[in-house]
């Protein structure tokens, strides 16, 4: 099966850097995805991850490590409008659906 | 474009009754899903179709069915609703597998 873990909750302030993180436990998968859903609102997708390494998105980043069954997403620059949820997401290997990470709530503040 | 587009928006059932959330995506896309998202439980997978004429479970399909009526069409039906079935369900679609999009959601409550 997958299980994807993330933080509940971060807060930041604006103009500020912050990493969200998603450790993983899973028997092998395509690539990392990232979410981003205001309250109220649609999952939106932000980035994906085929392979190990940094994707750069604008102000947007995200980290894949296999061997550590880790990734991030990194946000720059940190706006009020980025107050959201943000989810990472995994494709198993051999099917062809999307399986959700718990989530994390991102609050900023001025 | 429209995009993933569902319907109802909004949805009051007493325990008991049945109804069909629809769904329809105008982008060619080859798989749709089917999600419930509860607070703080994330996104869940009902459902899914990976091409037209399939259907395959997710990880919480007891208590609903689903029909891929085309390549556009992909609907969900709750045959007796129950109040443990109160959330809001979000269809979504892509067309190789990288990113989703997702319609605006249906939020349901079930009395």
């Amino acid at each position: 099966g997958q299980s994807l873990e993330q933080p509940s909750e971060v807060t930041a302030v604006e103009g500020a850097i912050v990493q969200i993180n998603c450790t993983y436990q899973t028997s092998g998968f395509y690539g990392l995805s990232w979410y981003q859903q205001h309250d109220g609102g649609a999952p939106t997708f932000l980035s994906y991850n085929g392979l190990d390494g940094l994707e750069e998105t604008g102000r947007f980043s995200s980290f894949l490590s296999r061997s550590d069954s880790y990734g991030y997403l990194l946000l720059q620059e940190l706006q009020m409008k980025d107050s959201a949820s943000y989810f990472c997401a995994v494709r198993p290997t051999g099917f062809q659906k999307l399986v959700f990470g718990t989530g994390t709530r991102l609050l900023v503040s001025p | 474009n429209a995009g993933v587009t569902q319907t109802p928006k909004f949805q009051v059932l007493k325990t008991g009754q049945s109804m069909t959330l629809q769904c329809a995506q105008d982008m060619n896309h080859n798989s749709m899903y089917w999600y419930r998202q509860d607070p703080g439980m994330g996104l869940r997978l009902i459902y899914y179709s990976a091409s037209e004429g399939t259907t395959d479970k997710g990880e919480v399909p007891n208590g609903y069915n689903v029909s891929r009526l085309n390549k556009r069409e992909f609907s969900l039906r709750l045959e007796s609703a129950a109040p443990s079935q109160t959330s809001v369900y979000f269809c979504a679609s892509t067309l190789t597998g990288g990113g989703y999009t997702f319609g605006s959601g249906t939020r349901l409550t079930v009395v």
